[in-house]
């Protein structure tokens, strides 16, 4: 079966622009949560959506958001990029939540912020 | 505050070696607990699933779980060059969806 599919792969940004990353999870699949994995950091959780509503958040700024549609891809939205938003963003997808079966993660968008 | 501590490493083994991965955790109400590995450049992959204490066993990999001392630990038998990444431990802590990450541990396995 088809995997996690995250797009773009790759993106280049100013400081102050905005940015949406998608995520395509596996079929059947309802929960979507996303990471931002830095090498200071390790990964930090950002949010998870489970049915079309967010159910978890993390410890992120308002700058940061996210939803899900009811084919439940999932899209993450940064506005007024900083620099220390240079990270790598990855969604990962469960069928309940990650409690009894892990994730599978996408190959994740390497953000840049210039 | 719920942590996830893993010494950062570099670990480094012969080829041929067991390499042996802990990771600690803060809470003694935590319910699953997850072993993925990160090769440099890509993205995290699930190897071990773990639930109850004991071992669990799958192929070269043994995933060790002791509850009441609060650890968790992955063996990996007859290590080889291609096990060289970065391995992380997840927690699952009492009542949350959502897994608490170590920082990994870096691993070597050398010719």
């Amino acid at each position: 079966k088809a995997g996690v599919t995250q797009t773009p792969r790759y993106l280049i940004k100013t400081r102050g622009q905005q940015v949406t990353l998608s995520c395509s999870p596996i079929s059947g699949h309802r929960s979507v949560s996303w990471y931002q994995q830095t090498p200071g950091q390790g990964l930090q959780f950002l949010f998870e959506y489970f049915s079309e509503t967010q159910r978890n958040k993390g410890n992120f700024p308002g700058r940061f958001s996210g939803r899900q549609f009811s084919n439940s891809r999932s899209e993450m939205n940064v506005s007024t990029l900083e620099l220390g938003d240079s990270a790598l963003y990855l969604c990962a997808s469960s069928l309940e939540g990650g409690t009894s079966y892990g994730y599978t993660f996408g190959s994740g968008t390497r953000l840049t912020v210039v | 505050q719920k942590e996830v501590e893993q010494n950062s490493g570099p670990l480094s083994v012969p080829e041929g070696a067991i390499a042996s991965l802990n990771c600690t955790y803060s809470d003694r109400v935590s319910q699953s607990f997850f072993w993925y590995r990160q090769y440099s450049g890509k993205s995290p992959e699930l190897i071990m699933s773990i639930y109850s204490n004991g071992d669990k066993e799958d192929g070269r990999f043994t995933a060790q779980l002791n509850k009441a001392s609060q650890y968790v630990s992955l063996l990996i038998r007859d290590s080889q060059p291609s096990d060289s990444a970065t391995y992380l431990c997840a927690v699952n802590f009492g009542g949350s969806y959502i897994p608490t990450f170590g920082r990994g541990t870096s691993l070597i396995v050398h010719p």
